[in-house]
């Protein structure tokens, strides 16, 4: 595997299921991210992880619990979601001091709250 | 707080060059992003801009400004594969946060 990679890549969950999504960065970077895209709003940044700390919660409801374990996976838990929580949930790592920052993502997860 | 501006849509024809437009309203810079998104996949990294001026990557280049608050992006040769939703996003000063626009969806047609 290459580049970053999440699993699963669709779900669908009731509002009383706990479920986890999983992101795996094989670059080497030591910052890791979770965005939430919906349709038509902008990219939405929830997580900065650096260097396994949490740097960033950006107003996120506690239904969204992020996780990361070492500098290669990312987790968010996810528990007691609502119907507006459906949207596609992108993971993205980056390397500090790197000039650009660029972020490098991974495919998404296509999540449905019913 | 940060914010920027892209149209939400531009049509073109294969071979046209087009471009796309963004302003921003930032508390502090630290550069000038694009990045393209295909239906279904990823957004990927396509330029960026932490000075005044023109940054050229073959078909592609981005123009920033920073006394205007404003950049773009210029696509040459457009191509069918060209159609994409395309974002710019500034960085904000607190470690890497990178803030989006909304996007602009480039349609192009043969």
């Amino acid at each position: 595997e290459t580049g970053v990679t999440q699993t699963p890549r669709h779900l669908v969950m009731g509002m009383t299921n706990k479920k986890s999504l999983k992101c795996e960065q094989h670059l080497g970077h030591n910052a890791m991210y979770w965005y939430k895209q919906s349709a038509k709003k902008p990219l939405e940044l929830m997580f900065v992880y650096s260097l396994e700390e949490r740097v960033e919660n950006n107003s996120v409801p506690s239904r969204f619990s992020p996780e990361c374990p070492n500098s290669s996976h990312l987790f968010l838990h996810l528990h007691t979601l609502q119907p507006e929580d459906s949207a596609l949930y992108l993971c993205a790592s980056s390397q500090s001091g790197g000039g650009t920052d660029t972020q490098y993502f991974g495919p998404g997860t296509r999540l449905t709250v019913l | 707080g940060q914010s920027l501006e892209q149209p939400s849509e531009v049509t073109a024809v294969e071979g046209a060059i087009v471009q796309i437009n963004c302003t921003y309203q930032t508390s502090g810079f630290y550069g000038l992003s694009w990045y393209q998104q295909h239906d279904g996949g990823a957004p990927t990294f396509l330029s960026y801009n932490g000075l005044d001026g023109l940054e050229e990557t073959g078909r592609f280049s981005s123009f920033l400004s920073r006394s205007d608050s404003y950049g773009y992006l210029l696509l040459q040769e457009l191509q069918m594969k060209d159609s994409a939703s395309y974002f710019c996003a500034v960085r904000d000063g607190s470690f890497q946060k990178l803030v989006f626009g909304t996007g602009t969806r480039l349609l192009v047609s043969p």
